[in-house]
């Protein structure tokens, strides 16, 4: 079955950098999205980021754009979300999803926590 | 653009139906049949139960349906069960921010 793991979250100082990894399984990885999401303590979710099969395509929120990048290798199944210039307000667990369909994720991996 | 808007909290019985909204806008909601929901329990990550307003994935049970009027979306869970309690997220594909999220609903079976 599909399988989603996240790696990479970690107390890090405000102007900070890090770079999450997410590795998927189960599905021809290359042909679909793949989406980056965040959930702050106790908040609500908030979409961050999604980037193409091929990816040459990346969106990403208003609010990361310039300091975020999202990356894939598709050789070895793995997507990368670079944080750069981190700010206190960017503390979350950090979701890696597929997107086998039309702007819903599914499934999500475990989360990792990035606390800035 | 801001969040979708959900009620913070809905309740139900076991075996009960109950049903809770999502209102956007017509840059959202209303322009698109990409409205989703998902399912998340306290300390698990979210689960996909519908999407594309009507659409559930495998293994997700018929008791979850979903419905779109205008700029709402519903979701109604059928025959409550316990399991049912947790927080459901509505979100949907807009013309400003990609994909929205509401800000959740507290569900709890009494």
């Amino acid at each position: 079955q599909v399988q989603v793991v996240e790696s990479g979250g970690r107390l890090v100082k405000p102007g900070g950098s890090l770079r999450l990894s997410c590795t998927a399984s189960g599905f021809t990885f290359s042909a679909l999205y793949m989406t980056w999401l965040r959930q702050a303590p106790g908040k609500g979710l908030e979409w961050v980021s999604k980037i193409s099969g091929p990816g040459d395509v990346s969106v990403y929120t208003d609010s990361v754009k310039g300091r975020f990048t999202i990356s894939r290798d598709n050789a070895r199944n793995l997507v990368y979300l670079q944080m750069n210039s981190l700010r206190v307000e960017d503390t979350a667990v950090y979701y890696c999803a597929v997107d086998p369909y039309h702007y819903a994720s599914h499934p999500w991996g475990h989360g990792t926590l990035v606390t800035v | 653009q801001t969040a979708l808007t959900q009620p913070p909290s809905a309740s139900g019985s076991p075996g009960q139906s109950v049903a809770i909204s999502c209102t956007g806008s017509s840059s959202d909601i209303g322009a698109y049949d990409y409205v989703s929901w998902y399912q998340q329990h306290p300390g698990q990550a979210p689960k996909l139960i519908l999407y594309e307003v009507t659409k559930r994935p495998s293994g997700v049970p018929d008791r979850f349906s979903g419905s779109k009027s205008g700029n709402t979306a519903s979701l109604t869970v059928s025959g409550l069960q316990a399991e049912d309690e947790a927080y459901y997220y509505c979100s949907s594909h807009g013309n400003i921010i990609n994909v929205i999220f509401g800000g959740g609903t507290k569900l709890t079976v009494l």
